[in-house]
């Protein structure tokens, strides 16, 4: 069965220190890999994906992303982080038959 | 401003109560999609389409239906509300269905089942 393993629940970082959010998946071809950000009383938006290529993605707001077959892993880095950064994050896998699966999400705390 | 709408924004319901969760977008998605979000299990599918007329289940259809009249409007409906049901609901869409499609999410609806 596919899954996706967000294993912190929570991070705290200071603001300008760099980031990395783990994120590992449970599939057996390769699959379709997004990471989304939820700001508090918000939607989800895209923050990039990856689908096939070279393995390390760039996406908005200065994240990057990269896909490493071996580890199962997608984890997402920011060198420098801003307050305005704190929010939920969550990566994703989307898998044939139409389905999608969320991990449960990191929460990031920007501190000062 | 294109996009997603969702309403209510929020609502209470006593158990047993049937309630349509209503969800409408402008950007001409084939896709429409319903998750709930319950803390520590992140988002889970309920139900989507891939076109009107058209409808799937999601990872968790039990409880909840859906119907899909025309393109825009993708309505999800618990017949008789239950306690578990209470979480906050997020409709969605994408250009068309498939795994690698980006979705484009609306801002939610907090349910409470009380």
């Amino acid at each position: 069965a596919q899954s996706v393993t967000q294993p912190d629940i929570h991070i705290t970082v200071s603001e300008g220190a760099s980031l990395e959010l783990r994120c590992n998946y449970s599939y057996g071809a390769t699959p379709y890999l997004f990471w989304y950000v939820q700001s508090p009383g918000q939607g989800l938006q895209l923050l990039l994906k990856y689908f096939s290529g070279d393995t390390l993605v760039q996406g908005i707001k200065g994240f990057e992303a990269e896909f490493k077959r071996s580890q199962s892993s997608f984890n997402l880095r920011k060198p420098s982080v801003h307050w305005s950064d704190a929010a939920e994050y969550f990566c994703a896998v989307g898998a044939t038959g139409n389905q999608f699966y969320f991990g449960t999400g990191t929460s990031l705390t920007v501190i000062p | 401003i294109a996009g997603i709408t969702q309403a209510p924004t929020s609502q209470i319901l006593a158990a047993g109560r049937r309630m349509t969760l209503r969800c409408t977008q402008d950007m001409r998605h084939n896709a429409m999609y319903w998750y709930r979000q319950d803390l520590g299990l992140g988002l889970r599918l309920i139900h989507y389409s891939n076109t009107a007329g058209t409808t799937g289940k999601g990872e968790v259809p039990d409880g909840y239906s859906v119907s899909r009249a025309n393109t825009d409007d993708f309505p999800l409906t618990l017949a008789s509300a239950v306690p578990s049901q209470t979480s906050v609901y997020f409709c969605a869409s994408s250009p068309e269905l498939g795994a690698y499609n980006e979705q484009f999410f609306g801002p939610g609806t907090r349910l409470t089942v009380l």
